[in-house]
């Protein structure tokens, strides 16, 4: 079964800095991939999704996430964080199957200080 | 479109009570899917639905019902409520691929 590992429960960053959010997941083979970010009191909003191909992903934003098949890693990037982007974060990961069903990392909680 | 509509927005039940939590989606997705999300835990999978008339359980479904007569609807029925369904739930639907869509989802208070 595939599982999914957000090692940071939460991140505190300066408006304007870079921030940087880890996601690895556990699968036998390439699984669909997902970071979802969800604003206090609201449902979860798609930021951007890995099927194949190109590696690096571009999301709404401005987020983009690199898949590493030799770390089993998806991690986010923004290069520069607004006070809007303090949010909860969630990986999330899917083999593909035909019930689509997803697995989700516990979440990272982000600070933005000003 | 609506896309997923849940309701209602919060709810407090007394122990033992029993509720039905409404989904429905107009999107004409094929599959659904309720989650349960608690604090540091993510959201774990209850039940989902690969269309109408087919239910199958995730990996949280004690305590829970669905039920799936049209493709529209997915409701989750609570009997005997628990402190421990203290949660906020979601439903999610997609129409034939992994990238699901969210309500906005149901807080529920049991005490």
């Amino acid at each position: 079964a595939q599982s999914v590992t957000q090692p940071d429960i939460h991140i505190t960053v300066s408006e304007g800095a870079s921030l940087e959010l880890r996601c690895n997941y556990s699968y036998g083979a390439t699984p669909y991939l997902f970071w979802y970010v969800q604003s206090p009191g609201q449902g979860l909003q798609l930021l951007l999704k890995y099927f194949s191909g190109d590696t690096l992903v571009q999301g709404i934003k401005g987020f983009e996430a690199e898949f590493k098949r030799s770390q089993s890693s998806f991690n986010l990037r923004k290069p520069s964080v607004h006070w809007s982007d303090a949010a909860e974060y969630f990986c999330a990961v899917g083999p593909g199957t035909n019930d689509y069903k997803l697995s989700f990392g516990a979440g990272t909680t982000v600070t933005v200080r000003a | 479109n609506a896309g997923v509509t849940q309701t209602p927005k919060f709810r407090i039940l007394k122990i033992g009570q029993s509720m039905t939590l409404q989904c429905t989606q107009d999107m004409n997705h094929n599959y659904m899917y309720w989650y349960r999300q608690d604090p540091g835990m993510g959201l774990k999978l209850i039940y989902y639905s690969v269309g109408a008339g087919i239910t199958d359980k995730g990996e949280v479904p004690n305590g829970y019902n669905v039920s799936r007569s049209t493709t529209e609807d997915f409701p989750l029925r609570l009997e005997l409520a628990a402190p421990s369904q203290t949660s906020v739930y979601f439903c999610a639907s997609t129409p034939r691929g992994p990238e699901q869509y969210f309500g906005p989802g149901t807080r529920l208070t049991v005490t």
